[in-house]
């Protein structure tokens, strides 16, 4: 299994409180991602990163911000949580872009936002 | 973005029964990778399929891309309980800049 590890697996907070999870890697992967899964919506992609400090938007990136300041740590961040953000969050990782590696995802993490 | 259908949404077939879930698009992929989930974990990827027409089996499982890229199909011979799980497929789009994901089909076998 690739060494992906997402912390915390589970949380659940209060609506206006900052929340922020955490994907560690140990694969040394270039680019690592960030999706969240709802029923009826599948996988969408909120953020990624290709490289240390080097960040871009997904489909659903509003209310997200995300940092990377080391190789293995990719962070997400929600500023101020709301209820809309009740979701199950993966963090995933891969050694290329879309078209040249598949992605390897961690185990997830379930939050709700009460 | 480009949207990906699959359907069905649901399959709960007893074990042994032969199943084929399906992945429809009306945009072209340049490939497309299937993936199971199963409870508590994320995504598994099972097959990348890149050629139109490609046909490659994992064991009981053959993926299929169709010939025009805009779709794909998994059949699964002689279920088996184990292969219970959430099939996801994703379309990498031809810009090669997102991957889009299906909404799903969760597979139940039954014993």
């Amino acid at each position: 299994d690739a060494g992906i590890t997402q912390s915390p697996r589970h949380k659940v907070t209060e609506t206006g409180t900052p929340v922020t999870l955490r994907c560690h890697q140990t694969e040394n992967h270039r680019y690592m991602y960030w999706y969240r899964q709802d029923p009826g919506h599948g996988l969408r992609l909120i953020h990624y990163s290709y490289g240390v400090k080097d960040t871009d938007k997904g489909e659903v990136s509003d209310g997200y911000s995300v940092s990377r300041s080391k190789t293995e740590d990719f962070l997400l961040t929600l500023e101020s949580a709301t209820s809309s953000q009740t979701s199950v969050y993966f963090c995933a990782i891969s050694n290329g872009g879309y078209s040249n590696q598949p992605q390897h995802f961690g185990d997830g993490t379930r939050l709700s936002i009460l | 973005t480009q949207l990906l259908e699959q359907s069905p949404q649901f399959l709960s077939i007893q074990e042994g029964e032969n199943l084929t879930v399906y992945c429809n698009s009306s945009s072209v992929f340049s490939s497309l990778q299937w993936y199971r989930q199963e409870p508590g974990e994320g995504p598994v990827l099972l097959v990348t399929v890149v050629t139109g027409g490609e046909v490659k089996k994992l064991k009981r499982l053959t993926f299929q891309f169709g010939d025009a890229r805009k779709d794909s199909s998994l059949h699964i011979t002689a279920a088996q309980p184990g292969d219970t799980g959430l099939y996801l497929c994703a379309g990498v789009e031809t810009s090669g800049s997102r991957l889009t994901f299906g909404e799903g089909t969760q597979l139940t076998v039954n014993p």
